[in-house]
């Protein structure tokens, strides 16, 4: 059975640093992995997609890799700030599951001003 | 752009009410989803509809019933509601089989049963 994991479960970062946020799954059989932002108390907005014929995405400040052999995927952001502060989700569409997706439960990170 | 609506962001009942949540797509998806999501358990899957009156039980179904009549409206049913229904309620959609494609969100129903 496929599990989705994020550590740490929060993190607190200064203000203009880079930082890692972490995703681990245990089933490399996968179509996609989609990374999410959620803000407190509203829906999740897709952030990016890597297709698992990928390495990484990029889209402004964000930059998200997949080692699918691994199990790993990686959600960098680079020079952050207060604005980011929220959880982020990361996502895998399994082989053979329908169109089902599987979630982590997230890593809530604040960024001190 | 898609767009997912649900119909109350938030929403109050009586333990032992009927009540529904509603939730339409404007892109003509075939799949849709409903999630709750409570603090430390994630997002769980209630239940899923992959085409008009097609539906298939999630993770956590128990309690819960679902209505798809149109291809752009899910309902998620709660027959009865009890105060462990006290959660966030998440509906998604996305195209069938299109593994290559995203699932999108809608912004989130609070329920809270007194």
């Amino acid at each position: 059975k496929q599990e989705v994991t994020q550590i740490p479960a929060a993190l607190s970062v200064p203000e203009g640093e880079n930082l890692v946020l972490n995703c681990s799954f245990t089933d490399s059989a996968i179509y996609n992995l989609q990374w999410f932002r959620q803000d407190p108390g509203k829906g999740l907005t897709s952030l990016l997609l890597i297709q698992s014929s990928q390495r990484e995405q990029t889209s402004g400040r964000l930059n998200a890799s997949l080692d699918k052999s691994s199990g790993r995927s990686t959600l960098y952001i680079a020079a952050s700030q207060p604005g980011d502060s929220a959880t982020y989700l990361c996502a895998v569409r399994q082989m053979n599951r329908d169109d089902k997706i599987i979630f982590g439960k997230g890593t809530r990170l604040h960024i001190l001003p | 752009d898609v767009k997912v609506t649900q119909s109350s962001r938030y929403l109050v009942k009586r333990t032992g009410e009927k009540v529904f949540l509603e939730c339409v797509q404007d892109m003509d998806h075939e799949n849709m989803f409903w999630y709750r999501q409570d603090p430390g358990l994630g997002l769980r899957l209630i239940y899923f509809s992959y085409d008009v009156k097609m539906k298939e039980k999630g993770d956590i179904p128990e309690g819960y019933s679902v209505s798809r009549e149109k291809k752009e409206r899910f309902s998620l049913i709660l027959e009865s509601a009890s105060t462990n229904q006290t959660s966030m309620y998440l509906c998604a959609s996305s195209l069938r089989g299109q593994h290559y494609q995203p699932q999108h969100f809608g912004d989130g129903t609070r329920l809270s049963i007194l």
